[in-house]
């Protein structure tokens, strides 16, 4: 079955320290992986995504994100975090293929105290 | 970019009255979009695939008859909850994938059922 899996529900983080993000995927055919970010009442906002080449990708806001496919991992990173960053984070798997929807993770709740 | 424009962003409306939201990809040719729902602190569900000039392909759970979705052009497509009831009440968003094979969101409707 396809499916994405977000370990941790809520993370809280020190502002200006580092940030990691967890996401493991379950996919049949070859993923693409994306990050999206969303504030409250907000639509989604894309952060970064992988296709395919350089397994570490740059994203905005100073986010990356390294995909590991013997882990079957995507996992966010950011060397110092903001408290504007504070946020739901999704990561989402697609394919190629017309027609194929993004399935999406549960969400992490990311929280920024100062 | 691939911009997708969703309309409206909010509406309220009466238990048992029909509410259309449009979804419009305005610079690029959409075959496929994607409705999904979002509940308050929860992620993205997928509800159904959306194929211009065909029926919409709907997930297990969603009721076809109470949510009509028409992709009637390349760059249009509707979700129409009829009957409306309180339970309705979620966070509606729209996707089409490009030809960039990355997936654009809009922004979302928030729909309040009274």
């Amino acid at each position: 079955a396809q499916s994405v899996t977000q370990p941790d529900i809520h993370i809280t983080v020190s502002e200006g320290a580092s940030l990691e993000l967890r996401c493991n995927y379950s996919y049949g055919a070859t993923p693409y992986l994306f990050w999206y970010v969303q504030s409250p009442g907000q639509g989604l906002q894309l952060l970064l995504k992988y296709f395919s080449g350089d397994t570490l990708v740059q994203g905005i806001k100073g986010f990356e994100a390294e995909f590991k496919r013997s882990q079957s991992s995507f996992n966010l990173r950011k060397p110092s975090v903001h408290w504007s960053d504070a946020a739901e984070y999704f990561c989402a798997v697609g394919a190629r293929q017309a027609g194929t929807a993004l399935i999406f993770g549960k969400g992490t709740t990311l929280s920024v105290s100062s | 970019g691939a911009v997708v424009s969703q309309h409206p962003s909010w509406v309220i409306c009466k238990s048992g009255t029909s509410v259309k939201i449009e979804c419009r990809s305005l610079d690029f040719q959409a075959t496929t979009m994607f409705w999904y729902r979002q509940f308050p602190k929860q992620s993205l569900m997928l509800m159904a695939t959306s194929n211009e000039g065909s029926k919409a392909t709907y997930e297990q759970g969603v009721e076809k008859d109470k949510f009509l979705i028409n992709h009637a052009s390349l760059t249009l497509s509707t979700l129409t909850v009829t009957s409306a009831h309180p339970e309705d009440s979620s966070f509606y968003i729209c996707s089409a994938k490009g030809t960039d094979d990355g997936y654009t969101f809009g922004s979302g409707t928030r729909l309040t059922v009274v």
